[in-house]
């Protein structure tokens, strides 16, 4: 069954702290994403990633950049944590020939 | 400038009936649409698809229709059950290949 992991369910960090999100799919697809949900704003994409090595800007790379060093991993990092960036943070997956993304449960992040 | 859009944030129905979810969108490069659903504290899990050359598509007990004159799609759940209470999300696909665009989710409650 298809799976994308996220390492952790809730984190609480301090403003100004250096965070890093992990996620890791077991499906050998090529694409990977990073959303955040926000309510009344729905999902808004971040980063992507469609190769090793390779990344994208999705709608609101500000304040965040990702890693992709290995296909099945992909890294979210918050260079310097802010409130604004309190938010649930989803990583999808899926492959060059379908659409269809696989999320992960989500990661609920808080900065205060 | 929001491209996909879920104008009804809620809606309420009585189990059995029929529940009826809109999406509107306003890039006519979208050629592939999609609806997730997303209970809290999960991540959102595909629900149904459709192609853009196509105007109807059923899954069982959900059926996605796409008028592409009016740049809506519509999911109808016939007959809606309690664990069918979600956000649900249209997301579109267009332009880029990589990309999605998701609009704000609407609840979904069924009341038993």
């Amino acid at each position: 069954d298809v799976k994308v992991t996220q390492s952790s369910r809730y984190l609480v960090k301090r403003t100004g702290e250096k965070v890093f999100l992990e996620c890791v799919q077991d499906m050998d697809h090529e694409n990977m994403f990073w959303y955040r949900q926000d309510p009344g704003l729905g999902l808004r994409l971040i980063y992507f990633s469609y190769d090793v090595k390779m990344k994208e800007k999705g709608d609101i790379p500000e304040g965040y950049s990702v890693s992709r060093e290995k296909k099945e991993r992909f890294s979210l990092i918050l260079e310097s944590a802010s409130t604004n960036q309190t938010s649930m943070y989803l990583c999808a997956s899926r492959t060059d020939l379908n659409e269809k993304l696989f999320f992960g449960s989500g990661t609920q992040l808080s900065v205060l | 400038d929001q491209q996909v859009k879920q104008n009804s944030p809620s809606l309420s129905v009585q189990e059995g009936r029929i529940s009826i979810l809109n999406c509107d969108y306003t890039n006519s490069m979208f050629d592939y649409f999609l609806w997730y659903k997303k209970y809290p504290a999960e991540g959102p899990t595909f629900l149904i698809s459709i192609s853009s050359i196509k105007d109807k598509n059923e899954d069982g007990r959900f059926t996605v229709f796409l008028n592409k004159s009016a740049k809506h799609l519509s999911l109808h759940i016939v007959p809606s059950q309690p664990g069918d209470s979600a956000v649900y999300f249209c997301a579109a696909r267009g332009g880029s290949n990589y990309k999605l665009t998701f609009g704000k989710g609407t609840l979904l409650t069924v009341n038993p």
